[in-house]
């Protein structure tokens, strides 16, 4: 199956951590991946984990993976009005990725 | 390294009429990925191109079609538009090789059609 799942907004303090949790489907994933959406642009590639991972650390950005559970979660840490965007969650189904239906994330001062 | 770069940025066409999208890869890279993203469906796969053949296909009609290039640039075409046609169509450039599995891809800014 090819289900990616996350909810649709986050609303987040200037500052704080924001977590955006994602479940997949497709146990044989090799990658999965972050993409931010700002309005009016194109998919920007933030981060992605190798299945055989559990964490993955950049900078601000924190990547879980729990493979028994099919969940993924991205932490942004001191969490910035740049950050409002919308992110998106996706795997890789072979020769292409299958995404979720993107979080909003609102960053208020 | 120069991103991908898609043209038009914007387009406008009344129903009945065709349309094609151009894309541009990253420098070096083979692979060329279209997809659709709308409001009511999310984004959606359409085709993968690498050395000038089709090796995938999504669940599209066949109004929807493309190609590339010896160069890696890479087009779509639209025929017989409608009004669902209407779209931000998502290019993206990767490096994956002959083994065909999705590694990074890199998505230009897109093209954003308006079918009327």
């Amino acid at each position: 199956g090819e289900d990616v799942e996350q909810s649709l907004f986050l609303s987040v303090r200037e500052g704080d951590s924001s977590v955006i949790n994602c479940t997949y489907t497709d146990s044989s994933s090799t990658y999965l991946y972050w993409y931010k959406q700002e309005p009016g642009a194109g998919l920007q590639l933030l981060t992605y984990i190798f299945s055989n991972m559990d964490m993955k650390q950049d900078q601000r950005l924190t990547v879980l993976l729990n493979k028994k559970d099919k969940h993924l979660s991205l932490r942004i840490a001191d969490t910035q009005t740049g950050d409002s965007a919308i992110y998106f969650c996706a795997e890789s189904n072979d020769y292409k990725l299958s995404f979720g239906a993107g979080t909003t994330v609102t960053v208020r001062a | 390294k120069a991103g991908v770069t898609q043209t038009p940025r914007y387009l406008i066409k009344t129903r009945g009429q065709q349309v094609t999208l151009s894309c541009s890869p990253i420098s070096g890279h083979r692979s060329v990925s279209w997809y659709q993203q709308t409001p009511g469906q999310g984004l959606q796969f359409l085709f993968e191109y690498f050395s000038e053949t089709q090796r995938n296909k999504g669940n599209f009609p066949g109004r929807f079609s493309g190609r590339q290039f010896s160069n890696s640039r890479s087009e779509m075409n639209v025929s017989t538009l409608e009004l669902g046609d209407s779209a931000l169509y998502l290019c993206a450039s990767s490096s994956t090789g002959t083994s065909g599995r999705a590694g990074e891809q890199f998505f230009g800014p897109g093209t954003r059609l308006t079918v009327l």
